[in-house]
Order: C-alpha cells, then structure tokens, then sequence
C-alpha cells in the first residue's frame, strides 16, 4: 500500500461546480497534510495546509481532514478554467526526528480539467 | 526576490556522463530537498539538508550525492548518468527549524534531465 494515495484520474467537471480532490494515507501518526497544485510543466505551488480534524476555508478552496478515516479532501468551488493543474496532496512523514527537515510523502497527484 | 533558483532548466546527458544540478534559495531557510518527478509517480524525495552541514537520504539516493555548500546553496550530483535518471528535478526549501505543522516547502522551477 502507498503511504499516499489519490486517484490520478483525470477528473473532469464543468465550469462553476464543485470539484473534490480526495487522498488517503497510511501512516495513522501523520499530523500534517498539504495541498499542492501543479500546472503543467510548472513547479508545485502550496495552496493550503491542514492539521486539525475538520474544515479549513481559504476563498473558494476548502480542505477536510478526517484523522480517524485517514482522509483529507480539497474542495474547490466555483471551479474556473483556471484551477485546471494537477493537484498533488502531501503528508508530513512521522519517524526519527530530523532536527528541522520536513519530510513530505507525495501522493501521485490528481489531474484536473475545468471546461467551460 | 526570486525564491528558489535552479540550474539549468534543460540537460541532456548520455549514458555515464557525470552533471552537477546547482539549486540557491534567497530565503534565509534553513531545509532543503531535492525530488524527482515522474510520469504517475508523484514527486519523490532524494536527497534533504536540515541545515548547513548536515544530509541525509530520502526515499531515492542511488545514483546521486549531494553537497549542502553554504546556507543558499544545496547541489545534486549524477556521477554516471543512467536512462533510468530521466526524469524532472526539483529543488525545494523550508524555512525554520523545529516540527511547525506550517513549515512550508517552496519549489524552484525545476530542471529536466535527459539521459540517452
């Protein structure tokens, strides 16, 4: 099993609806997950980060985290042309400590495409 | 103020040639990272620094070696490159010490390598 997993789709959703972005992982310690999104040929940029159980909103992006369900999704409403990237989900990784460096597991990332 | 800077942006390589992919942060942060992106596998972490005269390996570290010069500057070296290595690289830095739940890692723009 991967420690990240999301569905690589493409996911496909028409212009102003709801597009959910889902992601589970398998360490049950991790404590931090993030939002990554990625256009094509470009770096990842952040879009949020969550480490309590529940929602966290940030403009039209919204993130879920459910600990006991090892679970974190990223709502995006309203969706533009614009959101069509990959989105990559990333969870800080929980071991020995490594004085200061943050150890991301990177998920496969889920391709988006917004049509008009 | 420009981030995280890689070089070069583009290199082709053939089979046992050596390279050194140079990446500089102007941030002030203490962590660095170097992952390989490709194709439906997400971003995997190589090689991290969690301050200045410290590496370790991450998930992916043969066939690379990297140095931590100063506080800026974090290189990745292939020795003798391999097809295998034909990926995109990307260098990434995080700002403070310690286990915030928001210690973010920023990406430069990456450097696609192929070898022939």
């Amino acid at each position: 099993q991967k420690e990240v997993e999301q569905n690589s789709g493409p996911l496909s959703v028409p212009e102003g609806a709801i597009a959910s972005l889902n992601c589970t992982y398998s360490d049950r310690g991790s404590q931090s997950f993030f939002w990554y999104r990625q256009y094509s040929g470009k770096s990842p940029e952040l879009i949020m980060f969550i480490y309590s159980n529940g929602d966290k909103e940030d403009g039209r992006f919204t993130a879920q985290l459910n600990k006991a369900s090892q679970y974190v999704s990223l709502l995006i409403r309203d969706s533009q042309p614009s959101d069509s990237a990959t989105y990559l989900c990333a969870v800080r990784v929980i071991g020995p400590k490594i004085q200061g460096a943050q150890k991301l597991v990177f998920g496969q990332g889920t391709r988006l495409t917004i049509n008009p | 103020n420009a981030g995280v800077t890689q070089t070069p942006k583009f290199q082709v390589l053939k089979t046992g040639q050596s390279m050194t992919l140079q990446c500089a942060q102007d941030m002030n942060h203490n962590s660095m990272y170097w992952y390989r992106q490709d194709p439906g596998m997400g971003l995997r972490l190589i090689y991290y620094s969690a301050s200045e005269g410290t590496t370790d390996k991450g998930e992916v570290p043969n066939g690379y070696n990297v140095s931590r010069l100063n506080k800026r500057e974090f290189s990745l070296r292939l020795e003798s490159a391999a097809p295998s290595q034909t990926s995109v690289y990307f260098c990434a830095s995080s700002p403070t010490s310690g286990r915030a739940v928001g210690n973010i890692q920023y990406f430069g723009a990456g450097t696609r390598l192929s070898v022939l």
